[in-house]
C-alpha cells in the first residue's frame, strides 16, 4: 500500500506556455500533499505544502502565482507551472502523508524541460 | 537557521569495504530519514529514526541517531556495487509544518570492483 503516482513522468514544453503536473495517492487518502524541485546533482528543496481544500504554503522564494498548487480532493493535488521559462527546467517530485501519519510516501518525479 | 548537513557528498569506495556516512542538523527534530535516489528516479525510503539511540539495520545498511549530538550515521558493510546512489538524509524540524522535510545535500556513492 501507500503508493503515490505522478503524470506525466516527462514533458517538454515551450517557453511561455504552462504545465500542470498531477500527483495521485493511489490507495489511502492523503491530507497533506508535498511539492518538492531536484536540480540535477543538487538536493531536494520542498516548494510548497498543500492540504486538502486550503491554500498551498508556499516556502521563501517561491513564486506562488507562477506555481499554482491545487488539492482539490483527499487523492490528488496538482502543480501548474505557468509561464514556463528554461529556468524552471527541473525534475519535480511530490508526496503524500495519510490522515494521522508521519511518514511520507514519494511519487516517481516529473521531469520537465522547458525549451 | 535550519540546517541538515551531509558528509562526504561524494564517496568512491571499493567492494568489499566498509565506511560511514554522516548528517548532522543543527536544532532539535522530531524525526530523522535516510533515503537513496537511483539517477533519475524518484526516492526509496531506508530508514526512519524516531529516537535518540535508534539503530535500524537493513542488509548492509546500518543507521543510527544520537539526539543529543544532533547526529545521524548511515554504515554501510562490505560495499556492493548495487550499492552505488546518492543517498540523502531528511530531517522534520517542525511536526506543525505537517512533517515536511529538509534535506542534505546528499552523498553520491560509487563502489567500485
Amino acid at each position: 500500500g501507500a503508493v503515490v503516482s505522478q503524470h506525466p513522468s516527462w514533458v517538454i514544453c515551450k517557453s511561455g506556455t504552462s504545465v500542470k503536473i498531477e500527483c495521485r495517492s493511489l490507495d489511502f487518502q492523503a491530507t497533506t500533499m508535498f511539492w518538492y524541485r531536484q536540480f540535477p546533482k543538487q538536493s531536494l528543496m520542498l516548494m510548497a505544502t498543500s492540504n486538502e481544500g486550503s491554500k498551498a504554503t508556499y516556502e521563501q522564494g517561491v513564486e506562488k502565482d507562477k506555481f499554482l498548487i491545487n488539492h482539490a480532493s483527499l487523492t490528488l493535488s496538482t502543480l501548474t507551472v505557468t509561464s514556463a521559462h528554461p529556468e524552471d527546467s527541473s525534475f519535480y517530485i511530490c508526496s503524500a502523508r495519510r490522515h494521522g501519519g508521519d511518514t511520507q510516501y514519494f511519487g516517481p518525479g516529473t521531469r520537465l524541460t522547458v525549451l | 537557521e535550519l540546517k541538515v548537513e551531509q558528509n562526504p557528498l561524494f564517496l568512491s569506495m571499493q567492494e568489499g569495504k566498509n565506511y560511514t556516512i554522516y548528517c548532522n542538523y543543527s536544532t532539535t527534530s522530531d524525526r530523522l530519514y535516510w533515503y537513496r535516489q537511483d539517477p533519475g528516479k524518484s526516492l526509496e525510503s531506508l530508514f526512519v529514526l524516531l529516537s535518540n539511540g535508534a539503530v535500524k539495520q537493513e542488509g548492509r545498511l546500518m543507521a543510527s541517531l544520537d539526539t543529543k549530538a544532533r547526529l545521524s550515521t548511515l554504515h554501510i558493510t562490505a560495499a556492493v556495487h548495487d550499492l552505488s546512489a546518492t543517498y540523502f538524509c531528511a530531517v522534520v524540524f517542525d511536526s506543525n509544518s505537517g512533517y515536511a522535510l529538509n534535506f542534505g545535500k546528499g552523498t553520491s556513492l560509487l563502489v567500485t570492483p
